[in-house]
């Protein structure tokens, strides 16, 4: 089976620090995606890891552990605008592209 | 300009009615799939398409039949719709050996 677990809402403040984290249990592993998705909006693609370690991508950076199951995404000097849902996706080791989400971790940034 | 495109936006619909939701793509992406996405805002695949072919087909009643009339477009026809389809449905793509899925605005259907 595929068991994706994130914490269901965070909040933070402005210029802050937060880690989001994600744990899961999967048949197969072949990447954890991140992917945030504003209000009424479609997802949009943040960070792909499939080695072990730390990406860093400007304000984002995003960890994998893939012997504890276990990924976390780091959001840097937060703004307002980053108030969004932020969704892990695992993919299986099928051919295709399968993602599986979790249920996503609602961010609320304040002043 | 749009890359993954949705159309409707929104379909407010009667229980028991048949209706389509079209997806296009301009990325000369192979693959494409069909999410459902509920009030929990929980993501769930459908179903995918590889080159007009379909390649998964996850646990989904059968009032829900995908259709690829070529690689740039998927289109999802629902039967009988039920209160239960309620959801925002997004249609995304990603090219061969790519990692990125590209997501379309979504189509919100309320079934009343």
């Amino acid at each position: 089976g595929q068991n994706i677990d994130q914490p269901t809402e965070m909040t933070a403040t402005e210029g802050a620090i937060v880690q989001i984290n994600c744990t899961y249990q999967t048949s197969g592993f072949n990447g954890l995606f991140w992917y945030q998705q504003h209000a009424g909006e479609a997802p949009t693609f943040l960070s792909y890891n499939v080695l072990d370690g730390l990406e860093e991508k400007g304000r984002f950076s995003s960890f994998l552990s893939r012997s504890k199951g276990y990924s976390y995404l780091l959001l840097k000097e937060l703004q307002m605008k980053d108030s969004a849902s932020y969704l892990c996706a695992v993919r299986g080791d099928t051919g295709f592209q399968k993602l599986v989400f979790g249920t996503g971790t609602r961010l609320l940034v304040s002043p | 300009d749009t890359a993954v495109s949705q159309t409707p936006k929104y379909l407010v619909t009667q229980m028991g009615n048949d209706k389509s939701i079209k997806c296009e793509q301009n990325l000369g992406h192979d693959t494409m799939y069909w999410y459902k996405q509920d009030s929990k805002k929980f993501l769930k695949i459908m179903f995918s398409y590889n080159n007009k072919e379909l390649i998964i087909n996850e646990t989904v009643p059968n009032r829900f039949s995908p259709k690829s009339p070529d690689k740039a477009h998927l289109n999802l026809h629902i039967n009988s719709l039920e209160l239960g389809d309620s959801a925002v449905y997004f249609c995304a793509s990603v090219g061969r050996g790519q990692e990125t899925q590209y997501f379309g605005p979504g189509t919100r259907l309320l079934v009343l």
